[in-house]
């Protein structure tokens, strides 16, 4: 069964440091999305991606946030520099075309020391 | 920010009894989902009913919608430990665009064998 890619699982950084976050999803998918949640808490969008278009970057802090989808297939979520109030766990999902429901990736967990 | 809110935020059950989760929301909406999400891990679609729709039922699931008082309900009957996880409802706003998706925080449920 196809499923969304997510590298790293784990990743742990001081602040002011670079971080990136990689993103595969399922084969002919061509909506993207990532989203940020904070333990506790429901995810929150960051941005969304229409094949390498962004639809959607509203919450995006974009002082220190980046997204891209050169191709319209992997993306990338970068961060720099990260601050303590980044860490959080960072979701990718997409979505097929005609249908409304999302397939998430297993996430990647980032700690901000 | 986050439009739903889900109640309570932490339920716990013995194996064999019925869950039922609640989830408010602001605006109007294309349709709700139920995402179901187990400790550290990624999302997982359970459900979707449209705003047209008033229940809607998959397996042990039961889902209702009230979009009057701008609320929805998941039944999960004759629960398992398997079914515990965090479970958070999803609006599609009508005014949203581009078909995201806003979660609530989400409810804890505990199914104790």
């Amino acid at each position: 069964e196809a499923e969304v890619a997510q590298s790293p699982r784990y990743k742990i950084t001081e602040k002011s440091q670079a971080v990136a976050f990689w993103c595969d999803p399922i084969s002919g998918h061509a909506t993207l999305y990532w989203y940020r949640q904070i333990l506790g808490q429901g995810p929150e969008l960051l941005v969304q991606f229409q094949d390498e278009s962004v639809v959607d970057d509203s919450q995006l802090p974009k002082d220190r946030f980046s997204a891209e989808r050169l191709k319209g297939v992997d993306s990338t979520l970068k961060i720099q520099p990260a601050e303590l109030g980044d860490s959080a766990m960072y979701l990718c999902a997409s979505r097929p075309g005609g249908s409304w429901e999302q397939f998430f990736g297993p996430g990647t967990r980032l700690t901000v020391l | 920010s986050q439009q739903g809110e889900e109640d309570p935020q932490a339920l716990s059950i013995q194996e064999g009894e019925n869950a039922t989760m609640n989830c408010s929301y602001k605006t109007s909406i294309n349709n709700l989902q139920w995402y179901r999400q187990n400790s550290g891990r990624g999302l997982v679609h359970l459900i979707l009913i449209r705003s047209n729709e008033r229940e809607k039922h998959s397996g042990r699931l039961r889902v209702t919608l009230d979009t009057s008082k701008k609320s929805s309900s998941l039944l999960i009957t004759a629960s398992r430990a398997a079914d515990t996880a965090s479970y958070f409802c999803a609006t599609d706003p009508l005014s949203g665009g581009y078909n995201k998706l806003i979660f609530g925080a989400g409810t804890r449920l505990a199914v104790h064998p």
